[in-house]
């Protein structure tokens, strides 16, 4: 088992719908949560972080955490053309480094 | 400030050959982490430093890697030998460890390694 799944994908949605993104993670000791965006090519793109349960909204997203689960989300609302990415989960345990899931990649159909 | 830098963006060697990246984080972080990436894959660390101090090298990395940062400012990842299974992305990032949220990590532009 990975430390950190992802639904691999692709999720398709149009245009102006809502995008919801999934990650578990095996290390209950998990203390912050990352979600990247990576354009083909390019390097991952922090947007979102969030180190308690319940959610966290920054504008088109919300980012959701539920540790007893195990369970981080990211919501994606109006979806644009724009967004098609691949978006990596993170998990960090300590101060240290980040484990990253292999991604879930979104496509945003006009 | 203009963001984590690295050089060279690509590099193409033969398989034998020793090549070495640079990488220069945000100006104020104290931290640096090296990654790996091939496709497909998410980012796998590699190692971390806070200031000059290597605190963390990944059990997967052989000993032909070896990564600096002697003054506690940029770092360069050298390896030796390359073979075929190197080539991959290798990211660098940094992250600050005080401050209203901390440990964010911020990615460089990656150097892409093609071994021939």
């Amino acid at each position: 088992q990975k430390e950190v799944e992802q639904n691999s994908g692709p999720l398709s949605v149009p245009e102006g719908a809502i995008a919801s993104l999934n990650c578990t993670y095996s290390d209950r000791g998990s203390q912050s949560f990352f979600w990247y965006r990576q354009y083909s090519g390019k390097s991952p793109e922090l947007i979102m972080f969030i180190y308690s349960n319940g959610d966290k909204e920054d504008g088109r997203f919300t980012a959701q955490l539920n540790k007893a689960s195990q369970y981080v989300s990211l919501l994606i609302r109006d979806s644009q053309p724009s967004d098609s990415a691949t978006y990596l989960c993170a998990v960090k345990t300590n101060a240290g480094k980040s484990t990253f899931g292999d991604g879930t990649t979104l496509t945003v159909k006009p | 400030d203009t963001g984590v830098s690295q050089d060279p963006r690509h590099k193409i060697t033969k398989r034998g050959q020793n090549v070495t990246f640079r990488c220069d984080p945000i100006s104020e972080h104290n931290r640096l982490y090296w990654y790996r990436q091939t496709l497909g894959q998410g980012p796998e660390f590699l190692t971390y430093f806070q200031n000059e101090a290597q605190l963390e090298k990944s059990r997967l990395l052989s000993d032909r890697f070896s990564a600096e940062r002697p003054k506690g400012s940029f770092s360069t990842l050298e390896i030796q030998r390359t073979e075929q299974g190197d080539s991959a992305m290798y990211l660098c990032a940094s992250s600050w460890t005080s401050g209203a949220s901390p440990y964010e990590q911020y990615f460089g532009p990656g150097t892409r390694l093609t071994v021939t």
